[in-house]
């Protein structure tokens, strides 16, 4: 199993930022996934997760309405479109993906976004 | 949301010691409760799953155990690969919410 995000980097607020996620070694449509993030020195933050088909997400209040969690099983890719971008979204984001709907088996190693001008 | 109080925040500890963490809920999750283990600059790994299921590959000194909504991670034998950060994960409702976190420092 491997996950390997990408798409962090550095954005002024106000901007938005588009993360992906490539896994591979597993069935990727039959999983669901999470994303999960870390600002620096800090704990960690659930994000959102889509269905292993795309049918339901949810959303972590910080972020509800600004990001878009969504994911292309043709392509064994999952994405997190981010708008609005703050500064308080800056963090290491995780993809993770979920077995049976009660635990995180797998991580990714991570992508670092930075939000500031 | 439900909210999970962990602790404590920081325990200083001995090789061989046996070290305790808790986890509480802010209401019933049933045993949806996870434990990860977070060593700087890499991702968390997956100790504990369902309160009390250890997963395949950890070592049996890690153990978890419920009451009500009073959850507990207990290190047996500390071995100086486990010091680092532990968290606690409700995976009852949505949003999944973490412990603050319980950062196991060499004493």
């Amino acid at each position: 199993v491997q996950l390997v995000e990408s798409g962090g980097g550095v954005v002024q607020p106000g901007r938005s930022l588009r993360l992906s996620c490539a896994a591979s070694g597993f069935t990727f449509n039959s999983f669901n996934i999470h994303w999960v993030r870390q600002a620096p020195g800090k704990g960690l933050e659930w994000v959102a997760v889509i269905w292993y088909d795309g049918s339901n997400k949810y959303y972590s209040d910080s972020v509800k309405g600004r990001f878009t969690i969504s994911r292309d099983n043709s392509k064994n890719t999952l994405y997190l479109q981010m708008n609005s971008l703050r500064a308080e979204d800056t963090a290491v984001y995780y993809c993770a993906r979920d077995l049976s709907s009660s635990r995180i088996d797998y991580w990714g190693q991570g992508t670092l976004v930075t939000v500031s001008s | 949301d439900i909210q999970m109080t962990q602790s404590p925040s920081t325990l200083s500890a001995s090789v061989g010691d046996r070290v305790t963490i808790t986890c509480r809920a802010s209401q019933s999750i049933s045993n949806w409760l996870a434990w990860y283990q977070q060593k700087p600059g890499k991702a968390p790994k997956l100790l504990i799953y369902k309160a009390s299921s250890l997963e395949i590959g950890v070592p049996s000194r890690f153990s978890g155990s419920a009451s009500g909504t009073e959850f507990t991670l207990t290190i047996t034998s500390l071995q100086p690969d486990d010091f680092a950060t532990y968290y606690c994960q409700q995976c009852d409702s949505y949003p999944w919410t973490f412990g603050q976190g319980t950062k196991v420092e060499i004493k």
